[in-house]
């Protein structure tokens, strides 16, 4: 069945240093992928979504790019702020949006002043 | 309301007794789903409505676990017999449907304590 495997957190990192996330999927077919955040107090949101091999999605300065040759969808970010500590899940949603999503464990990023 | 609404937002109950879980979904969106969230761990899948469609119920852990969605817009999860492990965020989410290209939209959850 599908899956998706995230790097375990914490993730503490001081502001304005370069963030990344790892997230890799096993999946049939050609899913898309998505990343979604969850801040303290809040309901999951979408960050960024990736629909297509090689494309890249982006959202307030974090980036992920669909490589189907290695199954990955890595979150970056260049710069953290402390308003980026938050919860950040990797999903995948396959069969062309006829199932449910496909969450990752989530990875906690703390970013310090 | 313009989001997902979820109610309570804070249940605590005794093991063995029954509790009910409510989501108003965002009007108009045709794909209700259920997530349950525990500690420390990621998102659990649990059932997913979609139109008149017959539920994807794949994800629920036993029996004790049951959904219903009437009128095509408010769902209900319901838990039997309460059980310690099922103390955790049981969150719900909505979407347009079919060719949404998968966006989601969460509600606040219903954190459950099973005492």
């Amino acid at each position: 069945g599908d899956s998706v495997t995230q790097m375990e957190g914490p993730v503490t990192l001081s502001e304005e240093a370069f963030l990344t996330i790892n997230c890799t999927y096993t999946a049939t077919g050609y899913p898309s992928l998505f990343w979604y955040v969850q801040y303290p107090g809040e309901g999951l949101q979408l960050l960024l979504k990736a629909t297509k091999a090689d494309d890249k999605g982006s959202n307030k300065g974090f980036e992920a790019t669909y490589r189907k040759e290695t199954t990955s969808f890595h979150l970056e970010k260049g710069s953290v702020q402390v308003s980026d500590s938050a919860v950040y899940f990797c999903a995948l949603s396959d069969q062309g949006g006829r199932r449910a999503l496909t969450f990752g464990s989530g990875t906690r990023l703390q970013v310090q002043p | 309301g313009a989001g997902v609404s979820q109610s309570p937002s804070n249940k605590v109950t005794e093991k063995g007794k029954d509790v009910e879980l409510r989501c108003d979904p965002i009007s108009g969106h045709t794909a209700l789903y259920w997530y349950r969230q525990s500690l420390g761990q990621g998102l659990e899948f649990l059932i997913y409505f979609q139109g008149n469609s017959a539920p994807d119920k794949s994800g629920l852990p036993s029996d004790r676990f049951s959904a219903e969605r009437t009128g095509g817009s408010v769902s209900t999860l319901t838990i039997q017999r309460t059980q310690q492990e099922d103390s955790a965020v049981y969150l719900c989410a909505s979407s347009p449907g079919v060719g949404s290209n998968g966006e989601l939209f969460f509600g606040e959850g219903s954190r459950l304590t099973v005492l």
